[in-house]
């Protein structure tokens, strides 16, 4: 199984949305409702934003959404806000219990 | 509420093995129908999944990884152990241990804090 393919950073301003796409494959992102996405800040551990491809897990803004087409999962947070600066993880189930990761994405909110 | 703290020695000699600890508190690994990870983080780069295990004691593990890793369960102490043999400096990262908040498996809710294990002679 290969990582799934992110982009190495994306930015925006305050208040603006932005999108991180997150590509694979039939046998991952498009073969399984199951892409998660998780925000992670300088030293600390990822927290889980997104799961089941557009589910939000309760405490999470809503400022955050998932959507799929296809073998691409994407990420959008709207009304972007300075907290939002952060690496950012898409994850798929990749067959037989097996997880794979995106490389990550760097959101700067300019 | 569940709480996850990795253990482990900081530095490991290369070809040697890595052992890792996820001891849990908050919540018994034997509870429910729950799959622990592991998940890895090399310094400055991206996240990697390396198994996880079932609470029945069945693993899954990362294809690429698969002939090097060990995940296992010890009920008594209600800790999660990893194994990775054979290291290399490719092998030095961060090591996470996680748990989904229902019994799917596939996404985790809960992680410990992180512990950095460098491989170097």
């Amino acid at each position: 199984q290969s990582a799934l393919t992110q982009p190495a950073s994306v930015s925006g301003s305050p208040g603006q949305s932005i999108t991180i796409s997150c590509t694979g494959t039939s046998s991952d992102v498009g073969g399984y409702n199951l892409v998660s996405w998780y925000q992670q800040l300088p030293g600390k551990a990822p927290k889980l934003m997104i799961f089941e491809d557009t589910k939000r897990p309760s405490g999470v803004s809503n400022r955050f959404s998932g959507s799929k087409s296809g073998n691409t999962a994407s990420l959008t947070i709207s009304g972007l806000q300075a907290e939002d600066e952060a690496d950012y993880y898409c994850c798929s189930h990749a067959g037989s219990r097996t997880l794979v990761f995106g490389g990550g994405t760097k959101v700067t909110v300019l | 509420q569940l709480h996850l703290q990795e253990s482990g020695p900081g530095l490991v000699k290369p070809s040697e093995t890595l052992s890792l600890t996820c001891t849990v508190s908050g919540g018994s690994i034997t509870s429910s129908s729950y799959y622990w990870g592991w998940i890895r983080q090399p310094p400055g780069k991206g996240l990697e999944w390396i198994g996880s295990i079932f609470f029945t004691g069945t693993t899954y593990y990362n294809p690429s990884l698969k002939s090097r890793v060990t995940i296992s369960a010890d009920t008594s102490k209600n800790q999660i152990s990893l194994n990775l043999s054979s290291v290399t400096a490719a092998d030095t990262a961060v090591y996470y241990c996680a748990r989904p908040s229902d019994s799917s498996g596939f996404y985790y809710d809960y992680w410990g804090q992180g512990t950095l294990a460098t491989v170097s002679s």
